[in-house]
């Protein structure tokens, strides 16, 4: 079974501080995203990777930066927390880009609070 | 960029009836994937079935199954004899080059 793994379950910081969200996969997964969840919006893509030291924006990366220096793990930065980065945050990898195949297994996600 | 509405925020069913989630996405492309999620109450999300748009025919997995109405954009998900460990949230995804979510479905199953 594919396990993709983040490092804490819940985490409480305070506004200004820089926060890191790690995500480690153990399928040799070329892709890794790192998604916010709200309520009522759903899903949204803040970055992706497609391979090692590569990163792309998504939809909504401003105050977010990332990190992937190996092929298994993907780092998520909040540089300066915010109140409104307040989120569940969910870590997810896939195989292949373009397939059928596209399916993405998801981490179990860090309920992350700026107070 | 492509759109997923799932119009129903919550829905509710009994146990052993069936129950029809909805969703439509928009696109200009012509091939591209589809999916259901599931989220349960603190667990990982979790994939329920996976539709190619190529493929007329709608997909099935065991109890869940597909309504895939590809001029209409429609992609609906039926939960026959549904299951207490059915509750969830359900997420309709659009993927081409990238998973697009639906707004999610939050699933209640009354004993």
């Amino acid at each position: 079974d594919v396990k993709v793994t983040q490092s804490s379950r819940y985490l409480v910081k305070r506004t200004g501080e820089k926060v890191f969200l790690e995500c480690v996969q153990d399928m040799d997964h070329e892709n890794m995203f790192w998604y916010r969840q709200d309520p009522g919006l759903g899903l949204r893509l803040i970055y992706f990777s497609y391979d090692v030291k590569m990163k792309e924006k998504g939809d909504i990366p401003e105050g977010y930066s990332v990190s992937r220096e190996k092929k298994e793990r993907f780092s998520l930065i909040l540089e300066s927390a915010s109140t409104n980065q307040t989120s569940m945050y969910l870590c997810a990898s896939s195989l292949v880009r373009l397939s059928s195949y596209n399916e993405q297994f998801f981490g179990p996600g860090t309920r992350l609070t700026v107070l | 960029a492509q759109t997923v509405t799932q119009s129903q925020p919550e829905m509710s069913v009994q146990e052993a009836e069936t129950v029809t989630l909805s969703c439509t996405y928009d696109t200009s492309e012509s091939d591209y994937y589809l999916f259901w999620y599931k989220q349960p109450p603190s667990r990982q999300m979790i994939l329920v079935i996976r539709q190619e748009a190529y493929k007329q025919q709608n997909a099935t997995e065991n109890r869940f199954s597909v309504n895939f109405q590809k001029a209409a954009k429609s992609f609906s998900l039926k939960i026959s004899d549904s299951q207490l460990g059915d509750a969830a949230m359900y997420f309709c995804a659009y993927c081409l080059e990238d998973m697009r979510f639906g707004a999610g479905t939050r699933l209640t199953v009354k004993p």
